[in-house]
């Protein structure tokens, strides 16, 4: 399988500034995936991301607030701008497996004071 | 749109013991993956079992199992000779069959605890 180091694993930040989180993957993978995790909830796809083309975001999500970067086919950002309260939760990373499954990073928890 | 459906918010199991966790999903493909996820309080998600839409037989990993009914769309977990360590939080996921890897549309979980 493969494994993801997805950094920073907490921080804790002022509303108005922007976290960008990053996630290296140990082989080359096509899509990227980024989602949210707010307080006791579940995972919601924040996008879609592959190499070369501009990322794909899901309802409710726009890429000035979330900006991605995949520069290739091993590495991936996710940038939280503008932070809020409401902003606090887990990101994660997330590539396929071959239909194997699917690997996550470590998470990163946000926390926005 | 698929949609996963977790009715049980928490759960609780005596060690040794089993438990099942319910799943039940929505979707008009004929071809997809079910998956179970365990998150721990460390908030790393581990793949706990997976399950192919056109295999019949149930998936079995250990001590974790599931009893898929494609017919009536549910997917649910069940844990034998439960252990302190299953206490987690667990979801259940879906994901379309094909060339692309699509993301994985998750329920809204059930919380595991283990009594000792």
């Amino acid at each position: 399988s493969a494994v993801i180091s997805q950094k920073p694993s907490r921080d804790i930040c002022q509303r108005g500034t922007s976290l960008t989180i990053q996630c290296q993957v140990d082989s080359q993978v096509t899509m990227m995936f980024w989602y949210r995790q707010q307080p006791g909830q579940s995972l919601t796809l924040i996008a879609t991301a592959n190499q070369g083309s501009e990322a794909t975001y899901e309802s409710g999500f726009v890429i000035d607030k979330f900006p991605i970067s995949r520069p290739n086919l091993t590495f991936s950002t996710l940038t939280v701008s503008n932070m809020s309260p409401e902003d606090s939760s887990i990101y994660l990373c997330s590539v396929g497996d071959r239909g194997r499954g699917y690997t996550f990073g470590s998470g990163t928890r946000l926390t926005v004071v | 749109a698929q949609t996963v459906t977790q009715s049980q918010p928490e759960m609780s199991v005596q060690e040794a013991e089993t438990v099942t966790l319910s799943c039940t999903y929505d979707t008009s493909e004929s071809d997809y993956y079910l998956f179970w996820y365990k998150q721990p309080p460390s908030r790393q998600m581990i793949l706990v079992i997976r399950q192919e839409a056109y295999k019949q037989q149930n998936a079995t990993e250990n001590r974790f199992s599931v009893n898929f009914q494609k017919a009536a769309k549910s997917f649910s977990l069940k844990i034998s000779d439960s252990q302190l360590g299953d206490a987690a939080m667990y979801f259940c996921a879906y994901r379309n069959y094909g060339g692309s890897q699509g993301n994985l549309i998750f329920g809204k979980g059930t919380k595991l605890s283990v009594k000792p």
